[in-house]
């Protein structure tokens, strides 16, 4: 089956500084990725859309200053928050679409759970 | 963004019984899915639907893409305790909108 993964799955940093997470898709190639944020025991909330080779596309109300994509190869996405605050801890999740003959399937990372002191 | 109606939002069940989750929404989806999440982890795939009246099943999941295709529901039977955790659908519209239901929590007591 397909395999996304996501690193770091766990990071701890201080308030103020910048975190980079990556997505990847292993065994196949995604055009599009995206990006969730998960608080505890809610939905999945999309933050972004990440296109390969594009500039991303946020959900409203998502700083794009902020959360900074780079969707550089189309197997792998990065998420950076800049100057991380308390309030950026959550559980980030990415997800990769593998399309095959006119079907898409949405395939998510194992996640990254932030923490800002 | 849109969110599908699921219901329901949790169940408390017995090992051994069967459950039955279903999502709804008013728009037409091309596709439906199935994800089951544990704590402090990814979503995984359970499902996928792709096909009006399409009944998929995985082992004892099965799961069915609704005729008007704006439902689907999820069966477990015969459920067991690593059954415990929150199940997702998910649906999409054209190009690569995916929305999602608001998550059942399953609980199974031995």
């Amino acid at each position: 089956g397909a395999v996304v993964s996501q690193h770091p799955s766990r990071v701890i940093c201080k308030s103020g500084t910048s975190v980079k997470i990556e997505c990847r898709s292993l065994d196949f190639q995604a055009t599009t990725m995206f990006w969730y944020r998960q608080f505890p025991k809610q939905s999945l909330m999309l933050m972004a859309t990440s296109n390969e080779g594009s500039k991303a596309t946020y959900e409203q109300g998502v700083e794009k200053d902020k959360f900074l994509i780079n969707h550089a190869s189309l197997t792998l996405s990065t998420l950076t928050v800049t100057s991380a605050h308390p309030e950026d801890s959550s559980f980030y999740i990415c997800s990769a679409i593998l399309t095959r003959v006119g079907t898409d399937t949405q395939y998510f990372g194992p996640g990254t759970r932030l923490t800002v002191l | 963004g849109q969110q599908l109606n699921q219901s329901p939002q949790s169940m408390f069940i017995q090992e051994g019984e069967d459950v039955s989750m279903n999502c709804t929404s008013s728009s037409i989806f091309n596709t439906w899915l199935w994800y089951k999440q544990d704590p402090g982890e990814g979503p995984v795939l359970l499902i996928a639907l792709y096909k009006a009246g399409e009944l998929t099943s995985n082992g004892r999941l099965t799961a069915q893409f609704g005729i008007t295709r704006k439902d689907s529901f999820l069966n477990i039977s015969a459920s067991i305790p690593s059954d415990v955790g929150i199940y997702f659908c998910a649906g999409q519209l054209i190009g690569n909108q995916f929305y999602f239901g608001t998550g059942t929590s399953l609980t199974v007591i031995p």
